[in-house]
């Protein structure tokens, strides 16, 4: 299996509305991330998880909330969020020591009403 | 973050033409240098990626040119084809742990028929 599976697929949310994405791997990766993604602009990073713990936090805010249950799951919780945060989040995963096999999923489009 | 400086934009090249994408970076920590396909709604596909102790990698119709001197690298692609028309992004990171890419803003690829 050299799939990252990201559910669900599309997603729109009310600002008031508290949804949560959900990403998984069976690589045996270690390392774990959330990119998000807007139109005709790179992926940027949010956060990554090494190792199930939270080890980079690129100053995002606190309506999003990441979890690394285990080593194959990572979910991003979001909780009042705004329009300017539709956008494709995108889950990636690599292996531990190195960016070797850095893989991503197909992403969330979500779009905030 | 440290940049990875991309160009061109966007390019347009007949079928069967070698599209050239440049890149350069300005981190000399930098050892790992993916690139990515990536097309509407989808997640980035990695093509291929090149570590700094070699100067050209081949894969399929794909080549990484690697100027460890100049830190700049780029991408041909061979006999393209329509069907390899998408966004392709450069990207960078340090590779020595679980960490973030450095992407490149991208440049939009169509090859016509």
């Amino acid at each position: 299996d050299t799939e990252v599976t990201q559910t669900p697929k599309h997603l729109v949310m009310g600002m008031t509305n508290k949804k949560s994405l959900k990403c998984e791997q069976h690589m045996g990766h270690r390392a774990m991330y959330w990119y998000k993604q807007k139109a005709k602009k790179p992926p940027e990073l949010m956060f990554v998880y090494s190792y199930e713990k939270l080890s980079i936090n690129e100053s995002v805010p606190s309506r999003f909330s990441p979890e690394c249950p285990n080593s194959s799951l990572l979910n991003l919780h979001l909780h009042a969020l705004q329009p300017e945060d539709s956008a494709l989040y995108l889950c990636a995963s690599s292996l531990q020591d190195t960016s070797y096999g850095y893989t991503f999923g197909s992403g969330t489009r979500l779009t905030v009403v | 973050q440290q940049q990875v400086k991309q160009s061109p934009q966007s390019l347009i090249v007949q079928k069967g033409g070698i599209p050239i994408i440049n890149c350069a970076y300005e981190n000399t920590a930098f050892d790992y240098f993916p690139w990515y396909q990536q097309f509407p709604g989808k997640g980035p596909a990695l093509l291929i990626a090149i570590r700094p102790d070699v100067s050209e990698k081949k894969e399929g119709r794909f080549t990484i040119s690697f100027n460890k001197s100049a830190k700049q690298f780029s991408l041909h692609i061979m006999d393209s084809q329509p069907g390899d028309s998408a966004t392709y992004f450069c990207a960078a990171s340090g590779g020595g742990g679980a960490d973030g890419l450095t992407f490149g803003k991208g440049t939009h690829l169509i090859i016509q028929p």
